[in-house]
C-alpha cells in the first residue's frame, strides 16, 4: 500500500515565526511532489509543486525535497494569521496517480 | 486560470435517490478526477478519466458511477443515495496524458443524504 504520510497537528505557530510542514512517502520511483493549502470549508489550492532534490522557493514559501529520504517538506516565513490552515502533501505514484496525505493542520498564533 | 465548477455547493438528498454531480472545466484538460473528503480519511480517489468516454475507478468506486461524454465535463452519479455518502465531493482536471502534474479543484459540493 503506497502512502503518504503526514502529522495531523494542529502545529501552533506565533504570528512572524516560521511553520515547518512534514511529509513522508512509501514509493522510491515518486517524481513529483505537490503541496496544497485547504481553508476550512474550502477546496484545495495548489500553493508549490517541486520535482527534483533541493529547495524551491516561491515568495514566503518553501518546498524542500529529499528523495534519499523520502520526504518533502514546506516552510512558511513570516507566518501570518491567513496562512492557518489545513496543508496537504500529494506524491505521484509509479502508475501516475496522486496519492494525497490526510494533512496538517496549521494554526497561527496571534 | 483554470477554472473548474461544479453544478452545487450544498445539496441535500434523501435515501434512495439518484444523485447527479456535474463538474465543468474551461481549460481543455484532458483528465478529470471525482473524490470525496470525510475527516480523518483525507481525499479519496472515486472515479477518474483521461479521456471523452473513458473512465477508471479508483479506490472507492462501490456506489457509484460516472460519465464524460464531452471533454470539459464529467459527471459523478449516485445510483441510490445512502445515508453513508454523505460527504463533501470534489472534482479535479490536470492537463496532459500524465497524472505527473498538478490537479485544480473545483469548490466542492457537500451532499447530505436523510
Amino acid at each position: 500500500q503506497k502512502e503518504v504520510e503526514q502529522n495531523s497537528g494542529p502545529l501552533s505557530v506565533p504570528e512572524g515565526a516560521i511553520a515547518s510542514l512534514n511529509c513522508t512517502y512509501s514509493d522510491r520511483v515518486s517524481q513529483s511532489f505537490f503541496w496544497y493549502r485547504q481553508y476550512s470549508g474550502k477546496s484545495p489550492e495548489l500553493i508549490m509543486s517541486i520535482y527534483s532534490n533541493g529547495d524551491k522557493e516561491d515568495g514566503r514559501f518553501t518546498a524542500q525535497l529529499n528523495k534519499a529520504s523520502q520526504y518533502v517538506s514546506l516552510l512558511i516565513r513570516d507566518s501570518q494569521p491567513s496562512d492557518s490552515a489545513t496543508y496537504l502533501c500529494a506524491v505521484t505514484l509509479r502508475d501516475d496517480k496522486i496519492i494525497f496525505g490526510k494533512g496538517t493542520r496549521l494554526h497561527i498564533l496571534p | 486560470d483554470v477554472k473548474v465548477t461544479q453544478s452545487s455547493r450544498y445539496l441535500v438528498k434523501r435515501t434512495g435517490e439518484k444523485v447527479f454531480l456535474e463538474c465543468v472545466q474551461d481549460m481543455d484538460h484532458e483528465n478529470m478526477f471525482w473524490y470525496r473528503q470525510d475527516p480523518g480519511l483525507g481525499l479519496r480517489l472515486i472515479y477518474f478519466s483521461y479521456d471523452v468516454k473513458m473512465k477508471e475507478k479508483g479506490d472507492i468506486p462501490e456506489g457509484y458511477s460516472v460519465s464524460r461524454e464531452k471533454k470539459e465535463r464529467f459527471s459523478l452519479i449516485l445510483e441510490s443515495a445512502s445515508t453513508n455518502q454523505t460527504s463533501m465531493y470534489l472534482c479535479a482536471s490536470s492537463t496532459g496524458t500524465s497524472g505527473w502534474v498538478e490537479q485544480f479543484f473545483g469548490p466542492g459540493t457537500r451532499l447530505t443524504v436523510l
